[in-house]
């Protein structure tokens, strides 16, 4: 199962938008709504911050939103502001009854 | 508050073996699949393994399939990797993670522990 593709790096400044795509194939992405996106700040473990393709837990600010067209997911997160300096990940649910994530992004707030 | 708290990284020599453990609280233990993600120093998340809520079904990536054995003991709220013919590219950081449901798929891994390091040296 090859590693979804995702950007290694995006940037913006405090304010704007920055959109993350994860392009799969359909047999994972594509094939299923089990797109989930987690994000990493240096030295600390990954959190929750999409799942479900479009759905964000409990605490996580609405400026955070997901999206999947075909193959390919995608993470907006608007209003950025200092604090969203971080690495993302993508994961999906693949046909081979695994999960696969995406080979991550490294979102920098100019 | 739910948690999820791992132990047993360690240095072991390549072809050794090594146990991880998980225990979880705050939540109802058997009601949720668990997995393991293991990070490589400077480099991205890779799924490991995972089981079913009552541990009826396991699966496994292809880079660890026959050589890791995912398990739990509901009753000790404990999630556990046996990790055999260890090799040097499986060293990482191995998170323990509650996904959001009980069967499989499980959806999304909601709690993540801070990690235990497994170093593979000679």
């Amino acid at each position: 199962q090859s590693a979804l593709t995702q950007p290694p790096s995006a940037s913006g400044s405090p304010g704007q938008s920055v959109t993350i795509s994860c392009t799969g194939t359909r047999s994972d992405v594509g094939g299923y709504n089990s797109v989930s996106w987690y994000q990493q700040h240096p030295g600390k473990a990954p959190k929750l911050i999409i799942y479900e393709v479009i759905n964000r837990p409990s605490g996580v600010p609405d400026r955070f939103s997901g999206s999947k067209s075909g193959n390919t997911a995608s993470l907006t997160v608007s209003g950025l502001q200092a604090e969203d300096e971080a690495d993302y990940y993508c994961s999906s649910y693949a046909s081979s009854n695994n999960y696969v994530f995406g080979t991550g992004t490294k979102v920098t707030v100019l | 508050e739910v948690q999820v708290l791992e132990s047993g990284g360690g240095l072991v020599q390549p072809g050794g073996s090594l146990r991880l453990s998980c225990v979880g609280s705050g939540f109802t233990f058997s009601n949720f699949a668990m997995n393991w993600v293991r990070q490589a120093p400077g480099k991205g998340l890779e799924w490991v393994s995972g089981i079913t809520g009552r541990g009826g079904d396991t699966y496994y990536a292809a880079s660890v399939e026959g050589r890791f054995t995912i398990s739990r003991d509901n009753a000790k709220n404990t999630l556990y990797l046996q990790m055999n013919s260890l090799r040097a590219e499986d060293t990482a950081l191995y998170y323990c993670a509650k996904f959001l449901a009980s069967g499989w798929p499980a959806g999304a891994s909601e709690i993540w522990g801070q990690g235990t390091m497994v170093t593979v040296s000679s």
